[in-house]
């Protein structure tokens, strides 16, 4: 089956950029996505098709897809983008997760 | 507003069986393929199973094929997951989901299945 893997956490100083990685088989030819998942709260899209912000979503989010590689970039990093983030593709006609980011500001 | 709401959960034995409802506001429900996605207790987000738009097309995945059943009626806007011979490992929060452009834009709150004797 397919995987998609994440580093288990990542942590950025407030105002820096955090990138977060999604690695597997062949992605750049899927289309990834990204959310961002606070305690408490229900997930958010926050990165679709590749690079698209949905409405809503700052600036400072953005995204890539090439190779086997998926990045979320956030740049100038808040103390409220604190959350887990999951990467998400499709593959065959199943959808797959990675297994979540935990981003911390520090 | 534009909204899904799910309903059903609750604690249930192992063996046991559960409805799940999600219903949906605010949109055009019968124009968008729908989800569930789950989350179990300090776990990450695993995809459930999906619908198409006239509910004749249907994916699961391997751990829950066999045993729950996504269903939809366009009339009431309203999505189920129809979940039988549930397991321990079942339990988590599971949310529906609206999909669109090979992502979910939309969530539940999410209802909490909890499988325990």
């Amino acid at each position: 089956s397919y995987e998609l893997t994440q580093p288990p956490s990542v942590s950025v100083s407030p105002g820096q950029t955090a990138s977060i990685t999604c690695s597997g088989d062949k992605l750049g030819e899927k289309h990834a996505c990204w959310y961002l998942r606070k305690p408490g709260q229900s997930p958010v899209l926050v990165i679709y098709q590749d690079t698209k912000r949905p409405s809503g979503i700052p600036e400072r989010f953005s995204g890539s897809n090439s190779g086997n590689t998926a990045t979320l970039t956030i740049s100038g990093t808040q103390a409220m983008d604190e959350a887990d983030y999951y990467c998400q593709a499709w593959d065959s006609s199943t959808v797959v997760f990675g297994a979540g980011t935990k981003l911390t500001v520090l | 507003e534009v909204q899904l709401v799910e309903s059903g959960g609750g604690l249930v034995q192992p063996g046991g069986s559960l409805r799940l409802s999600c219903a949906a506001s605010g949109f055009t429900f019968s124009n968008y393929w729908m989800h569930w996605v789950r989350q179990a207790p300090g776990k990450g987000l695993v995809w459930v199973s999906h619908i198409e738009i006239g509910g004749n097309n249907t994916t699961y995945a391997d751990s829950v094929k066999g045993r729950f059943t996504i269903s939809r009626d366009n009339a009431k806007n309203t999505l189920y997951l129809q979940m039988n011979s549930l397991r321990v490992e079942d339990t988590a929060v599971y949310y529906c989901a609206r999909e669109s452009a090979d992502s979910f834009d939309l969530w539940g709150r999410g209802t909490l299945v909890t499988v325990s004797s």
